[in-house]
């Protein structure tokens, strides 16, 4: 049973250039969250998605960022003119859709570096 | 503000010891705490999860409690091994629908041969 998988694993824009991360989860996983770690710094939670719905947005930023999981593929988290500022690590994890199945399932990340 | 705090940066400990980890909360109230290990350059894994209703859990050398009046939770690794050098997180959740979880900074163990 894969795990989750993201791609790209790095990833290198300019300043102003789009940046597009995708995620599949688990097998059998149908809620996916995304999270951000910046250098010395712990995971921040962006977004919580189910196919084709935002659950939870609370810590996405307001601009330039947007998140989709589609019926079909992967889930893909886009950023619109990056910024220096998002240099980080971000991370997809995934969970079951079972009530009292809370744990998370991690992706390896994806580095992006803004030049 | 809700604040999670792992009270050591850096934890180094001799081989064989057991390691104790602490993760401390305020204005919070989760559902159920979670406990997860990261290595350099990969994404968190999955460890142990206790519900507020559960004191203890334990998985083979490792161990967790959770006092939802201390509002805090011990994590332990008994005859630890330089393999276990690691960051550990800590991460709450308030449960229900909400399933985000919200991550302490981390302690990196250093286990010594």
């Amino acid at each position: 049973n894969a795990g989750v998988m993201q791609n790209p694993r790095h990833l290198v824009r300019r300043r102003g250039q789009e940046a597009r991360l995708r995620c599949s989860p688990m097998k059998g996983h149908s809620h996916v969250y995304w999270y951000r770690q910046l250098p010395e710094e712990g995971l921040k939670f962006m977004v919580y998605l189910q196919k084709e719905n935002i659950i939870d947005e609370s810590g996405m930023p307001k601009e330039r960022f947007s998140a989709e999981f589609p019926k079909e593929g992967p889930s893909i988290l886009r950023i619109q003119q990056v910024v220096r500022g998002d240099s980080a690590a971000y991370f997809c994890a995934s969970s079951s859709p079972g009530t009292l199945a809370y744990e998370q399932y991690f992706g390896p990340g994806t580095r992006l570096t803004v030049t | 503000s809700q604040k999670i705090e792992q009270n050591s940066e850096a934890l180094n400990i001799q081989e064989g010891k057991t390691a104790t980890l602490t993760c401390n909360y305020t204005n919070y109230s989760p559902a159920y705490l979670q406990w997860y290990r990261q290595d350099p350059g990969r994404g968190p894994v999955f460890l142990l999860l206790i519900r507020e209703n559960e004191k203890e859990k334990r998985k083979e050398r490792l161990k967790v409690t959770f006092d939802t009046t201390l509002k805090q939770s011990l994590f332990h690794i008994t005859a630890s091994q330089p393999a276990d050098s690691a960051t550990y997180l800590c991460a709450l959740d308030s449960g229900g629908s909400a399933r985000q979880l919200t991550f302490g900074s981390g302690t990196q163990l250093t286990v010594l041969p």
